[in-house]
């Protein structure tokens, strides 16, 4: 069965500065997909990233980069310059695709000016 | 409509009623999912759907759920019987077509189980 760990309920990060969200998965799937959600207080669930097992290369999406280490079974979500807005729940989770994604129990960041 | 709809937004009902939870797509996409997340926790796969059939309802946690879609389109979660550890927000996803790799997710139903 998958599992998806995220250690870090909470994180506080100053404007501007980066910051890194940890995430390890435990899987016996050859093949497999990592996940980025965040949550704001709204409610909605927002994709942010996507890390196939296979690619090469660590994702990117703008400010958002995912940190993916195989051998070690981590998929660390590193966002950049941090805003105001991105003070939200963050969810890391996995599949094969979107069909059936297992999700960790997520990690709270606060920005602060 | 431009992003995956939820309805009602809020739901209180008394233990013991039935509830039916509501999930308009995004017009075309032909996958749909549905989450249950309960408070403070990450979400729990319930049921998807590719077009109106659903191969996967491993995540429905009792016969007392059951999900049904029409049309392609609307999808409607029903608990029957609904229990105190019901309480949760259900969300609903939708995706262009089943084994993608993005997900819309609307904004939930808070269900609150008295």
């Amino acid at each position: 069965a998958q599992k998806i760990t995220q250690t870090q309920p909470g994180m506080f990060v100053q404007e501007k500065e980066a910051v890194t969200l940890d995430c390890t998965y435990d899987t016996s799937d050859p093949s497999y997909g990592l996940f980025w959600y965040k949550q704001p207080s709204s409610g909605e669930m927002i994709f942010l990233i996507y890390q196939g097992s296979y690619d090469q290369q660590n994702a990117t999406e703008g400010r958002y980069s995912l940190n993916f280490q195989k051998a070690r079974k981590s998929a660390n979500l590193v966002i950049s310059a941090s805003q105001l807005g991105d003070s939200a729940m963050y969810f890391c989770a996995s599949g094969y695709n979107t069909d059936k994604l297992i999700f960790g129990t997520g990690t709270r960041l606060q920005v602060f000016p | 409509g431009a992003g995956v709809s939820q309805s009602p937004s809020n739901k209180v009902t008394e233990k013991g009623k039935d509830v039916e939870l509501r999930c308009d797509p995004i017009s075309g996409h032909t996958a749909l999912y549905w989450y249950r997340q309960r408070l403070g926790q990450g979400l729990e796969f319930l049921i998807y759907f590719q077009g109106n059939s659903a191969p996967d309802k491993s995540g429905l946690p009792s016969d007392r759920f059951s999900a049904e879609r029409t049309g392609e389109s609307v999808s409607t979660l029903t608990i029957q019987r609904t229990q105190q550890e019901d309480s949760a927000v259900y969300l609903c996803a939708s995706s262009r077509t089943a084994g993608n790799t993005e997900a819309f997710f609307g904004q939930g139903t808070r269900l609150t189980v008295v």
